[in-house]
């Protein structure tokens, strides 16, 4: 059974730092493109980020609004996947689910949630 | 204000069947294959449409994809008080250099 399991998530001040983690288990890690997807509170879907399979010299895409904020990684050895969230704004508050695929999103964790407020 | 354009709510009585259109540009939906998504609230989506108009394992016929030039469109047939869910599209967007979803559709059955 495909299972995405993310955490780290919390209540964090303006302009401070976060980083989250997605546990996987089920499927090959290392076989697939990763994504982060996050919903703001009563929002639709907004893409954040993918990663290919490799893990240091692999492609990255960022969404405008987290590029140079946001960094995407991935450990293929741990099963994990990671988002480090810096200069963190209040429009960032949001459930953040990590996803396997880098497009099409085949399987979702249950979504951490991440609150930027002072 | 979302790249992808879905309507925000299509209602239909049960046993009816609705649509739910994504409308983009050359630049995302015209050149990219999309996905469909189905939410319920407090949970996860879930994949229901990929590669325009393929279902994965365990998605039931009642659900339909298609794609024409830069819209697509998600049918649901048979619909029953089950399937209230917000629904999402999404695609690549060649010039952003990123993914895409539209703005979420509420079906809401009668």
């Amino acid at each position: 059974e495909v299972q995405l399991v993310e955490s780290g998530g919390g209540l964090v001040q303006p302009g401070g730092s976060l980083r989250l983690s997605c546990a996987v288990s089920g499927f090959t890690f290392s076989s697939y493109w990763m994504s982060w997807v996050r919903q703001a509170p009563g929002k639709g879907l907004e893409w954040v980020a993918n990663i290919d399979q490799a893990e240091d010299v692999g492609e990255k895409n960022y969404v405008d609004s987290v590029r140079g904020r946001f960094t995407i990684s991935r450990d293929n050895a741990k099963n994990s996947l990671y988002l480090q969230m810096n200069s963190l704004r209040a429009e960032d508050t949001a459930i953040y689910y990590c996803a396997r695929g880098g497009v099409q999103l085949w399987h979702w964790g249950q979504g951490a949630l991440v609150t930027v407020s002072s | 204000q979302s790249v992808l354009t879905q309507p925000p709510s299509v209602s239909a009585a049960p046993g009816q069947r609705v649509t739910i259109s994504c409308s983009g540009s050359i630049s995302n939906i015209g050149s990219n294959s999309v996905s469909w998504y189905q939410q319920f609230p407090g949970t996860a989506p879930k994949l229901l449409i990929y590669d325009n108009d393929k279902r994965p394992s365990g998605i039931p016929d009642q659900f339909s994809g298609s794609k024409s030039d830069t819209s697509a469109t998600l049918g649901i047939t048979g619909l029953q008080t089950g399937d209230e869910a917000d629904y999402y599209c999404g695609t690549w967007d060649n010039s952003l250099s990123s993914a895409v979803f539209g703005g979420g559709t509420k079906v809401t059955v009668l």
